[in-house]
């Protein structure tokens, strides 16, 4: 079992929609959570960072983190052509602050 | 405020050479974690240092090392280069490295080993 896994896409949704975003991760003990949006050819850029079971809303941008299912989501209300990259979710295991263990993140193509 | 910066962007080698990456981290901050992205594995963390010192390592050989100065700069070196190194690394840094910090990552270094 990998420890930190995605489902790899891609995931098509018109321009508008909502895209849902999956991530589950082995190490029960886990404490911080992020997702990280990576267009080609560019690095990893902070979307969300959440750490407490429930939701966490910025802008068009929804996280929701259930610990005791081992789930965190990403979900991107009225998507925009300009979201489509790839999503990587982020899990920080046994508190180990700087090292970030990365599932194989999903390729989300927005189309008009 | 300047984002993290990292030399060269991109670097062609032959097997067997060796290569020093460097990182230049955001002002303040002094954790440094790399990190290798392939298409085939992901993104996969390779070490982190903190006040010069390596704080947690990745599962990788001892061909890959590092080490950060004391204005939290930091290399790392891949010697006796083989061709499933070629990669993009990219390097990130947080104010301390914390289980809430944010990690911030630079461009990345291109390598590809002929």
């Amino acid at each position: 079992q990998k420890e930190v896994e995605q489902n790899s896409g891609p995931l098509s949704v018109p321009e508008g929609a909502i895209a849902s975003l999956n991530c589950t991760y082995s190490d029960r003990g886990s404490q911080s959570f992020f997702w990280y949006r990576q267009y080609s050819g560019k690095s990893p850029e902070l979307i969300m960072s959440i750490y407490s079971n429930g939701d966490k809303e910025d802008g068009r941008f929804t996280a929701q983190l259930n610990k005791a299912s081992q789930y965190v989501s990403l979900l991107i209300r009225d998507s925009q052509p300009s979201d489509s990259a790839t999503y990587l979710c982020a899990v920080n295991m046994n508190n180990q602050g700087g090292k970030l263990i990365f599932g194989q993140g999903t390729e989300l193509s927005v189309k008009p | 405020k300047a984002g993290v910066t990292q030399t060269p962007r991109y670097l062609i080698k032959t097997r067997g050479q060796q290569v020093t990456l460097s990182c230049s981290p955001i002002s303040g901050h002094r954790s440094v974690s790399w990190y290798q992205q392939t298409p085939g594995q992901g993104l996969q963390f390779l070490f982190e240092y903190f006040s010069e010192t390596q704080r947690n390592k990745g599962n990788f050989p001892g061909r890959f090392s590092g080490r950060q100065f004391s204005n939290s700069r930091s290399e790392m070196n891949v010697s006796t280069l083989e061709l499933g190194d070629s990669a993009l690394y990219l390097c990130a840094s947080s104010w301390t490295g914390s289980y809430t910090d944010t990690q911030y990552f630079g461009p990345g270094t291109r390598l590809t080993v002929l």
